[in-house]
């Protein structure tokens, strides 16, 4: 079974400084698909990105980064510089390849609430 | 373009009643995938539909189940409706085609409440 675990639950920090949220997850998969949403109050999942486990590289995108690291099966969300408008509550998913693309059944972590002080 | 609509936003119910969800997908997006979100289990995958076929289900009773229309709609129904069925319910689309890159789209879902 698949499972994801963000032990963090709630996270203040004041603003401009960099915060990481934490993502470890477990599968049995060698296949398998990592992705990172904001839910901001209004209540949509916001896609953030998506990680094939095949695709190590860390990524940046702005102010966002992204470490997978397979051998500790982590994926930590990495917000530079952070600002109000980062303020949500912050989801790591994995999802089986069903397809290509995995967006089908998603295992969702319990999310972090992450707020920022201005 | 047009993102996910979920319709209605708001509901409340009674217990013992029953509910029909509508989600809309983005035009041209062929997967729709059902989730509820509660406060207590977090985000729970219930079901997936492509071209009007069931692929996946989460473990949810009998009692939710869903469908998918031929120009990609999707309804959710749950029967018999428990206190505990309240929640956000997402809807989630995507494209599904090889050699696009997409992702999942979510609506904003429907919050249900049972009284």
């Amino acid at each position: 079974a698949q499972k994801v675990t963000q032990a963090q639950t709630e996270i203040s920090v004041v603003e401009k400084e960099d915060v990481t949220l934490d993502c470890v997850y477990e599968t049995r998969d060698t296949t398998y698909y990592l992705f990172w949403y904001k839910q901001p109050p209004s209540g949509e999942l916001v896609f953030l990105i998506r990680r094939n486990s095949f695709d190590e590289q860390n990524e940046i995108s702005g102010r966002y980064s992204w470490n997978f690291q397979k051998s500790t099966s982590s994926f930590n969300f990495t917000i530079t510089a952070s600002q109000v408008v980062d303020s949500a509550v912050y989801f790591c998913a994995l999802s089986e390849a069903i397809s290509n693309f995995g967006n089908e059944k998603l295992t969702f972590g319990t999310g972090t609430r992450l707020t920022i002080i201005p | 373009k047009a993102g996910v609509t979920q319709t209605p936003r708001y509901l409340i119910k009674t217990r013992g009643q029953q509910v029909t969800l509508s989600c809309s997908p983005i035009s041209g997006h062929r997967s729709v995938s059902w989730y509820q979100q509660t406060p207590g289990q977090g985000l729970q995958f219930l079901f997936e539909y492509f071209s009007e076929t069931q692929r996946n289900k989460g473990n949810f009773p009998g009692r939710f189940s869903g469908r998918q229309f031929s120009n990609s709609r999707s309804e959710m129904n749950v029967s018999t409706l428990e206190l505990g069925d309240s929640a956000l319910y997402l809807c989630a689309s995507s494209l599904i085609n090889t050699g696009q890159n997409t992702e999942a789209f979510f609506g904003q879902g429907t919050r249900l409440t049972v009284v």
